[in-house]
């Protein structure tokens, strides 16, 4: 079944370091993909997503870039902020239909000053 | 615009006991979701409701049932909790239409059954 994996955590930064969180799936036909945090004692929040082969999903200056070669979806920003402290889930629709999400596990991201 | 909201915020329960989760949604959404969330697994789905007056099994349903009583909210029922049940349970709804839906989740109803 589809599946999806991400590099296990904790991550711990200082700020203004460079973060790449990996992700990568496995997926009949040809799932969207989402990156979203939680932010402590919340809910999960979209940060990005990308629908094809290519697209380039960004915001926050968070970026990621769907690679069907390497079924891949990793997560990067060029310059972390203690804000940026948070639980990152990578996600696929899965081929089931009605939007149905598949989540990884999670990684946990600590930026210090 | 309140989004997505849940009730309780915390819950404990006794091994046997049943209760309800509520969740509401004011976006107008077709499709309702309810998660838990659980060190180490990410989320997993529970049941869903792709339209009012539909439910569908998820990955997780055994040990629950849900409700989906209007177009706005959609409830989990724990008939007779377990101490396996313990975790942190997430609401969701989607906008009408494809695949690419952005799901828009609520705080979530933190529970422990003893």
């Amino acid at each position: 079944g589809d599946s999806v994996t991400q590099m296990e955590g904790p991550v711990t930064l200082s700020e203004e370091a460079f973060l790449t969180i990996n992700c990568t799936y496995t997926a009949t036909g040809y799932p969207s993909l989402f990156w979203y945090v939680q932010y402590p004692g919340e809910g999960l929040q979209l940060l990005l997503k990308a629908t094809k082969a290519d697209d380039k999903g960004s915001n926050k200056g968070f970026e990621a870039t769907y690679r069907k070669e390497t079924t891949s979806f990793h997560l990067e920003k060029g310059s972390v902020q203690v804000s940026d402290s948070a639980v990152y889930f990578c996600a696929l629709t899965s081929s089931g239909g009605y939007n149905k999400l598949i989540f990884g596990a999670g990684t946990r991201l600590a930026v210090h000053p | 615009n309140a989004g997505v909201t849940q009730t309780p915020k915390f819950q404990v329960l006794k091994t046997g006991q049943s209760m309800t989760l509520q969740c509401a949604q004011d976006m107008n959404h077709n499709s309702m979701y309810w998660y838990r969330q659980d060190p180490g697994m990410g989320l997993r789905l529970i049941y869903y409701s792709a339209s009012e007056g539909t439910t569908d099994k998820g990955e997780v349903p055994n040990g629950y049932n849900v409700s989906r009583l209007n177009k706005r909210e959609f409830s989990l029922r724990l008939e007779s909790a377990a101490p396996s049940q313990t975790s942190v349970y997430f609401c969701a709804s989607s906008t009408p239409g494809t695949n690419t839906d952005t799901q828009y989740f609520g705080p979530g109803t933190r529970l422990t059954v003893l």
